[in-house]
């Protein structure tokens, strides 16, 4: 089955620790994202990529970094200069408008 | 530039019930137009787009919507709610429209849906 999958499903980190967020799609799909969602927030975007070998910024692309080194992996590195990472990652992909979800990453820091 | 405004942030209707969901847009520039739906601790699944046509959109569970361009409204109506669908709802838009950039949406903040026994 075509789909995006998500590893892991929940995540525990220490402060000032770096960790990373794995986002694997076989849709075949150029376009991938990544949203961060807090109650009360919506989905805000954090890095997207329309191609491999490239990606943009986000609205909240600070304390976070990306690569697209291959089509279907897009992964999320969250870093120690992220004040508030506590929160639940989406990762989609996309072939024109419509976007297709993976199941979610939540990130707490202890 | 590109917004969506959901109005209310929390919907509660009895079961069996109309649900209205409302969903405001601006686009300088014709929009697609989605329905996303988020179960607790979930990803997002599409219930229906509008691109072009038909303004009526019919989507999964019973779900449709209505592209008004006059209003600039695209809310989204089911006419019996089930408790099955006590979850959250997106509205989407197109984003900006220039090389490079189709896939961007742009969210709104999201209505809790509430169905009541």
């Amino acid at each position: 089955d075509g789909g995006i999958t998500q590893s892991p499903k929940y995540l525990f980190r220490k402060e000032g620790q770096n960790v990373t967020l794995s986002c694997e799609q076989n849709l075949n799909h150029d376009a991938m994202y990544w949203y961060r969602q807090d109650p009360g927030q919506g989905l805000r975007l954090i890095y997207y990529s329309q191609i491999v070998n490239d990606f943009q910024k986000g609205d909240i692309a600070e304390g976070y970094s990306v690569s697209r080194e291959k089509k279907e992996s897009f992964p999320l590195t969250v870093t120690s200069a992220q004040k508030n990472p506590t929160a639940f990652y989406l990762c989609a992909s996309s072939m024109g408008w419509e976007q297709f979800f993976g199941p979610g990453t939540r990130l707490t820091v202890l | 530039a590109q917004s969506v405004t959901q109005l209310g942030s929390h919907v509660s209707v009895s079961e069996g019930a109309l649900v209205l969901l409302r969903c405001n847009y601006s686009s300088s520039v014709p929009p697609y137009l989605f329905w996303y739906v988020q179960y607790p601790n979930q990803g997002l699944q599409l219930l229906l787009k509008y691109t072009t046509g038909a303004t009526l959109v019919k989507g999964i569970n019973g779900f449709e919507a209505e592209f008004k361009k006059s209003e600039t409204s695209f809310h989204l109506t089911k006419p019996s709610a089930h408790m099955s669908d006590a979850a959250e709802y997106f509205c989407a838009v197109s984003g900006p429209y220039h090389t490079g950039n189709t896939g961007k949406l742009i969210f709104g903040q999201g209505t809790t849906l509430q169905v009541k026994p």
